[in-house]
């Protein structure tokens, strides 16, 4: 198993500009979610799902659109990027909610200019 | 929402017991207590997880109190790898869209 896969491992962007960060996992994990953190601070989650088809908000989830059109994919929308959303991206995945640990990514390291 | 309340740092000899502490007093019935652990900007590492009783694997040992309001995450003999940022957070079925990670406790392990 590959685990969970993050693509880019690095990105600049410009203010204003649209960009997708990619999530996999190849464990038919059925819960997955992205966080923020930036420096020096612990995770912050943004946005999550409980299986293909549904998504909902977390802590932090302005600026930001998910789908879950697959088990496997869970892909994070960044819309009109700003300073702002300067940080590392992480995506994760468990088997479900209770009692599963989560399986997190390499991150994604994100600077908007 | 459970919160969790970690010290901001602490220091251990290498070789020593690494005792952590969390507070997690508005744990609800059927919320787990989680132990993560990141190292540098590497994704965050599941160590343990807990509901009521004491667990141990081979990273480490979980106590969780009677009233399950606070824990202790155990690493028996630290070593100069298991300098890290400890991530406690509790999170159930319920609450899993306000899983957050606080600020951690800061390990140094130190020669």
């Amino acid at each position: 198993n590959a685990g969970v896969t993050q693509t880019p491992k690095f990105q600049v962007l410009k203010t204003g500009q649209s960009m997708t960060l990619q999530c996999a996992q190849d464990m038919n994990h059925e819960y997955m979610s992205w966080y923020r953190q930036d420096p020096g601070m612990g995770l912050r989650l943004i946005h999550y799902s409980v299986g293909a088809g549904i998504t909902d908000q977390g802590e932090v989830p302005n600026g930001y659109n998910v789908s879950r059109s697959t088990t496997e994919d869970f892909p994070l929308r960044l819309l009109s990027a700003a300073p702002s959303q300067t940080s590392v991206y992480f995506c994760a995945s468990s088997l479900g909610l209770a009692g599963d640990e989560q399986y997190f990514g390499p991150g994604t390291r994100l600077t908007v200019t | 929402d459970a919160k969790t309340t970690q010290p901001p740092s602490m220091d251990c000899a290498e070789g020593r017991a690494a005792n952590l502490p969390c507070n997690h007093s508005t744990i609800s019935g059927n919320e787990y207590v989680y132990w993560y652990r990141q190292i540098h900007s590497q994704g965050p590492q599941y160590i343990i997880h807990g509901l009521k009783n004491n667990e141990t694997n081979e990273m480490a040992s979980l106590i969780i109190t009677e009233d399950r309001k606070s824990s202790t995450l155990i690493l028996p003999h630290a070593t100069l790898r298991d300098t890290a940022v400890y991530y406690c957070i509790v999170r159930g079925a319920a609450n899993a869209g306000k899983s957050t990670f606080g600020d951690g406790t800061t390990l140094t392990v130190k020669p």
